[in-house]
């Protein structure tokens, strides 16, 4: 049973250039998390989706941010027009039910987004 | 924000137990107590939970206070692969599982 995978597993944009980071939950999870990470600082959510749906997105940029979750195939988070501050690392996580009520996350290995 | 407090560091010599202490004095009545933690690079990989009583898997004991507002994460004989961070984290309806800065370990031998 494979976990969370992600991919790539490093991104390298240029300024100005768009971002595709994508996202297979595990088997049978239909609930997915975006988590980014600077250097030195810990996890900041992102946003929560289900298949076709964004439940949560309070923790994504207003601007040049975007994810999806397709009824079928990875979920993908989107980031237009990089900057450099967008350089981190970026995690999915996904949970067959709706995590933190008594749900545990898998999380994937992540992508790291180096903005040149 | 996080909701939980945890010391940046902590130092545990090999084969003792590592007691790594949290924090959440604002913790809800439904809210959780997990614990993950994070190999540099790689994502967090999900340790223990609990909501009041103590509980133990085959990685850790959690325990958890009676008034809920601490809780103490126990690895009982610390290796050299437990110098990672750990991260207490409380979640429960409505909430995402905010991380924190997490707790650096270093098992010294």
């Amino acid at each position: 049973n494979a976990g969370v995978m992600q991919n790539p597993r490093h991104l390298v944009r240029r300024r100005g250039q768009e971002a595709r980071l994508r996202c297979s939950p595990m088997k049978g999870h239909s609930h997915v998390y975006w988590y980014r990470q600077l250097p030195e600082e810990g996890l900041k959510f992102m946003v929560y989706l289900q298949k076709e749906n964004i439940i949560d997105e309070s923790g994504m940029p207003k601007e040049r941010f975007s994810a999806e979750f397709p009824k079928e195939g990875p979920s993908i988070l989107r980031i237009q027009q990089v900057v450099r501050g967008d350089s981190a690392a970026y995690f999915c996580a996904s949970s067959p039910s709706r995590a933190a009520l008594n749900e545990k996350l898998f999380f994937g290995s992540g992508t790291q987004l180096s903005v040149l | 924000d996080a909701k939980t407090t945890q010391p940046t560091s902590m130092d545990c010599a090999e084969g003792r137990a590592a007691n790594l202490p949290c924090n959440h004095s604002t913790i809800s009545g439904n809210e959780y107590v997990y614990w993950y933690r994070q190999i540099h690079s790689q994502g967090p990989q999900y340790i223990i939970h609990g909501l009041k009583n103590n509980e133990t898997n085959e990685m850790a004991s959690l325990i958890i206070t009676e008034d809920r507002k601490s809780s103490t994460l126990i690895l009982p004989h610390a290796t050299l692969r437990d110098t990672v961070v750990y991260y207490c984290i409380v979640g429960g309806a409505g909430n995402m599982l905010t991380f924190g800065g997490g707790t650096r370990l270093m098992v010294k031998p």
